[in-house]
């Protein structure tokens, strides 16, 4: 079973530095989502990408965010500068069908 | 802006009882619902989803109930189970949107207790 796959499950950085998330989605799917979510909410919507074009950006997703899905595939979420606001939960999920199946989440902690 | 609304926060019940999970929302244009189990440090697992074409929609312990006038949706687990216990989050669709994002109330957390 290849499900949404999401690595690193766990990054620490200080603040100021710039990190990158990668997710790989169930290969037949073409939609992929990023999501955000922080202590006591449910997800946020950030981005969206059908294959290899970005369609959708949340105002959530400030000018130090930045994603890519370069050949249709995996993506990445790339933030700058971090900030202790920063920390959370990003999820990825990807579409097939009505339902999105996500996957295990990177937990970012800005310090 | 909170178009899906979960106004339990938690719930906890005793195992082999009925959980029901109650989750609101606003926009009329949402047309698709689902639910989602989350354990800690993990993503949200869907578990069951609705379109609003149907009132009622059923796998094994899991039933959704829709109420579109009321704008109402509920998850019936019956029986529940210890394993059961995680939080649960409702989330809605537009699909008639290109986007399809999901828009998620902020969980009930779920406690089935022997």
């Amino acid at each position: 079973d290849t499900g949404v796959s999401q690595d690193p499950r766990h990054k620490i950085t200080k603040r100021g530095q710039n990190v990158t998330f990668r997710c790989d989605p169930i290969s037949e799917h073409n939609r992929l989502y990023w999501y955000r979510q922080t202590l006591g909410q449910g997800p946020e919507f950030l981005t969206y990408f059908q294959n290899e074009a970005q369609l959708e950006k949340s105002r959530l997703l400030s000018d130090r965010f930045s994603a890519e899905r370069p050949k249709g595939s995996f993506s990445t979420l790339e933030i700058q500068r971090t900030e202790q606001g920063d920390s959370a939960m990003y999820l990825c999920a990807s579409r097939g069908g009505g339902g999105q199946y996500f996957g295990p989440g990177t937990r970012l902690t800005v310090t | 802006d909170q178009q899906v609304k979960q106004n339990s926060p938690s719930l906890s019940v005793q195992e082999g009882r009925i959980s029901i999970l109650n989750c609101d929302y606003t926009n009329s244009m949402f047309d698709y619902f689902l639910w989602y189990k989350k354990y800690p440090a993990e993503g949200p697992t869907f578990l069951i989803s609705i379109s609003s074409i149907k009132d009622k929609n059923e796998d094994g312990r899991f039933t959704v109930f829709l109420n579109k006038s009321a704008k109402h949706l509920s998850l019936h687990i019956v029986p529940s189970q210890p394993g059961d216990s995680a939080v649960y989050f409702c989330a809605a669709s537009d699909r008639g949107s290109t986007l399809g994002r999901l828009y998620f109330g902020r969980g009930t957390q779920l406690t089935v207790w022997p």
